[in-house]
């Protein structure tokens, strides 16, 4: 099994929606998390940081799920400009370097 | 802001040959990291350093070295490059751990060896 598992996607939603991500970890131990996006042909930049109580950026919103290991984000109002591919991040060791990067979700708005 | 820079955007080398990939940031971060990217396998962790001298290998670092004598430089080295190294490079730096691990990114090299 992954340590981090996302829907490859792609999903494909009309400008205006509403549409989430979920992403898995297998480290019950995971202490920190994060949405990073890549857009086409560029580096990961991080998104947000996700803690424990949720947090909220904007049209963005991460959840994290400790009882079933899970991480989301929910983006609403959708714009043209989200499209891109969202990466999940766990880092499972609270006194280490690496973190685990998941393959991402490709995310495509259409006018 | 961070700037974590690439030497090169796009390499062309011959199989065998040794390769360099240098990257440099600007944040006196104690991390710097080497990742690559392929289509379906995600960003996978090659090598990382957390001071100078000192590094740590990742998942996949058979064909690869590394060299950080400087904080602010971390070069990732194939030692004899193959077919199966052609790949986007992507370097990263971050300072701390856990919550503050937020990793900043290169604009990434493309590689292909022929």
């Amino acid at each position: 099994r992954k340590e981090v598992e996302q829907d490859p996607g792609p999903f494909n939603v009309p400008e205006g929606a509403t549409v989430a991500f979920n992403c898995t970890y297998s480290n019950s131990a995971s202490q920190s998390f994060f949405w990073y996006r890549q857009d086409c042909r560029k580096e990961p930049k991080l998104l947000m940081s996700v803690y424990s109580s949720g947090n909220e950026d904007g049209r963005f919103t991460a959840q994290l799920n400790r009882a079933s290991q899970y991480i989301s984000l929910l983006i609403r109002d959708s714009k043209l400009s989200d499209s891109a591919t969202y990466l999940c991040v766990v880092n499972p060791y609270s006194s280490a370097s690496k973190i685990i990067f998941g393959s991402g979700t490709r995310l495509s708005i259409r006018p | 802001d961070v700037k974590v820079t690439q030497s090169s955007r796009y390499l062309v080398k011959r199989t065998g040959e040794k390769v360099f990939l240098e990257c440099v940031q600007d944040m006196d971060h104690e991390n710097m990291f080497w990742y690559r990217q392929d289509p379906g396998l995600g960003l996978r962790l090659i090598y990382f350093s957390y001071d100078v001298k000192m590094k740590e290998k990742g998942d996949i670092p058979e064909g690869y070295s590394v060299s950080r004598e400087k904080k602010e430089r971390f070069s990732l080295i194939l030692e004899s490059a193959s077919t199966n190294q052609t790949s986007m490079y992507l370097c990263a730096s971050s300072r701390g751990t856990g919550a503050k691990n937020i990793q900043y990114f290169g604009a990434g090299t493309r590689l292909s060896v022929l």
